[in-house]
């Protein structure tokens, strides 16, 4: 059961260069979730799956893209990669729990990207 | 909307000090809230939650008491160790399920 899987680990690209991350998880977990952490500045959500099939914005998503391939996979896409996205990159996952009200998230161990 | 304010850090104690990481937030409702804890290098991992009223999580010698009244889920230890260092985060739930993190709250223990 290896959890969140995240790659790359690290990536280096050019302003106005592409690339996706990806993220997938075997949990069987139904939400997923992209993070970018910024010093100072804590997690803050780019997008969100709630389940297979649907991708809501978050507080950031300005820049991105995203695909929820399957149930397992959720990848996020930079179209032109500026300097200002150069950031630690976190991918998550959550199950609600039967009439639980709260959803714990499990974190990959994230992609560190810098755009120069 | 729904924040989070944590005490600022870093926080620096001598091992076996007492800790206390103050969080206090802003939700709608009756949010869950959760501690995670981020090793260097490392991805964020769950510490502890509470997930009503007077709820207290605990976890590996860590305690929060989900205090309504004052909307507070302040983090202690009574005795800390060096491999405790790392950063911690706050986080309540909002009404969609999504977690809101504070700024995190570098923790360093020296011997």
């Amino acid at each position: 059961n290896a959890g969140v899987t995240q790659t790359p680990k690290f990536q280096v690209l050019k302003t106005g260069q592409s690339m996706t991350l990806q993220c997938a998880q075997d949990m069987n977990h139904n939400s997923m979730y992209w993070y970018r952490q910024d010093p100072g500045m804590g997690l803050r959500l780019i997008y969100y799956s709630a389940s297979e099939g649907t991708t809501d914005k978050g507080e950031v998503p300005n820049g991105y893209n995203v695909s929820r391939l399957n149930k397992r996979e959720f990848s996020l896409r930079l179209e032109s990669a500026a300097p200002s996205q150069t950031s630690v990159y976190f991918c998550a996952s959550s199950v609600q729990l039967q009439g639980a009200a709260f959803y714990e998230q499990y974190f990959g161990p994230g992609t560190r990207l810098t755009v120069t | 909307g729904d924040s989070v304010t944590q005490m600022e850090g870093p926080v620096t104690l001598s091992e076996e000090a007492f800790l206390t990481i103050n969080c206090t937030y802003t939700a709608t409702g009756y949010p869950s809230l959760f501690w995670y804890v981020q090793y260097p290098g490392e991805g964020l991992q769950l510490l502890l939650k509470a997930t009503k009223a007077d709820d207290k999580g605990s976890n590996k010698g860590f305690e929060a008491t989900y205090r309504k009244e004052t909307t507070s889920f302040h983090l202690e230890k009574g005795s800390v160790q060096v491999s405790d260092s790392a950063v911690y985060f706050c986080a309540p739930s909002n009404q969609g399920g999504k977690l809101i993190f504070g700024q995190g709250t570098e923790l360093s223990v020296k011997p």
